[in-house]
């Protein structure tokens, strides 16, 4: 069955910075491209970013272009979100996804995310 | 605001059909045929439901359908169930990146 756990999750001061984790398992985490998207407190969702199952392409939302940084590890089954210089409105559930056909097929339970 | 646009509410009652529009541009939903929607329960992540304008993954009710005309897509839920009632997103692919509806609430009466 596949999974993904979201954790990395917390309170963080305007312009901290968090590193959110995504553990994969139950599928070949290697031949899957993943995403992030977000959802602000009572609001609609919001794709992040997007990276490729080998790394080579990576995309951000303009919303977090220069301060946030997607990864993954392979070897590992993980997917990472670097955040830096967080502002109030990145305040957020951020679920991990699993990309098919353009479409997120799995997702994570979400790790909440608070800045203040 | 939203790149896609969605009615903020819909409602039908039980057994009843049920049409939910999703308005984008010809760069993302009229430009691509990767409209996907996405039903979320409160306090749970989202479940993708139809992907490809049309396609439904395993194990997704052939109650729930897809379609697009132009910049405009659909996703009718027919036969309405109580489990149905959920908010309902639109996605769509728009060239190195995807953009969201606002979402839309479904009651079912």
């Amino acid at each position: 069955e596949v999974h993904l756990v979201d954790s990395g999750g917390g309170l963080v001061q305007p312009g901290g910075s968090l590193r959110l984790s995504c553990a994969a398992s139950g599928f070949m985490f290697s031949g899957y491209s993943m995403i992030w998207v977000r959802q602000a407190p009572g609001k609609g969702l919001e794709w992040v970013s997007y990276i490729s199952s080998d790394s080579n392409t990576i995309v951000y939302a303009d919303s977090v272009k220069g301060r946030f940084t997607i990864s993954r590890d392979n070897a590992k089954n993980s997917l990472f979100l670097q955040m830096n210089s967080l502002r109030d409105e990145d305040s957020a559930v951020y679920y991990c996804a699993r990309e098919t056909a353009y479409a997120f097929d799995q997702w994570g339970q979400g790790s909440l995310v608070i800045v203040s | 605001q939203s790149a896609l646009t969605q009615p903020p509410s819909a409602s039908g009652s039980p057994g009843q059909s049920v049409t939910i529009s999703c308005t984008g541009t010809s760069s993302d939903v009229g430009g691509y045929n990767y409209v996907s929607w996405y039903q979320q329960h409160p306090g749970k992540a989202p479940k993708l439901m139809i992907y490809e304008v049309t396609k439904r993954p395993s194990g997704v009710p052939d109650r729930f359908s897809g379609s697009k005309s132009g910049n405009t897509a659909s996703l009718t839920v027919s036969g309405l169930q109580a489990e149905d009632e959920a908010d309902y997103y639109c996605s769509s692919y728009a060239g190195n990146k995807w953009v969201f509806g606002g979402g839309t609430n479904l009651t079912v009466l």
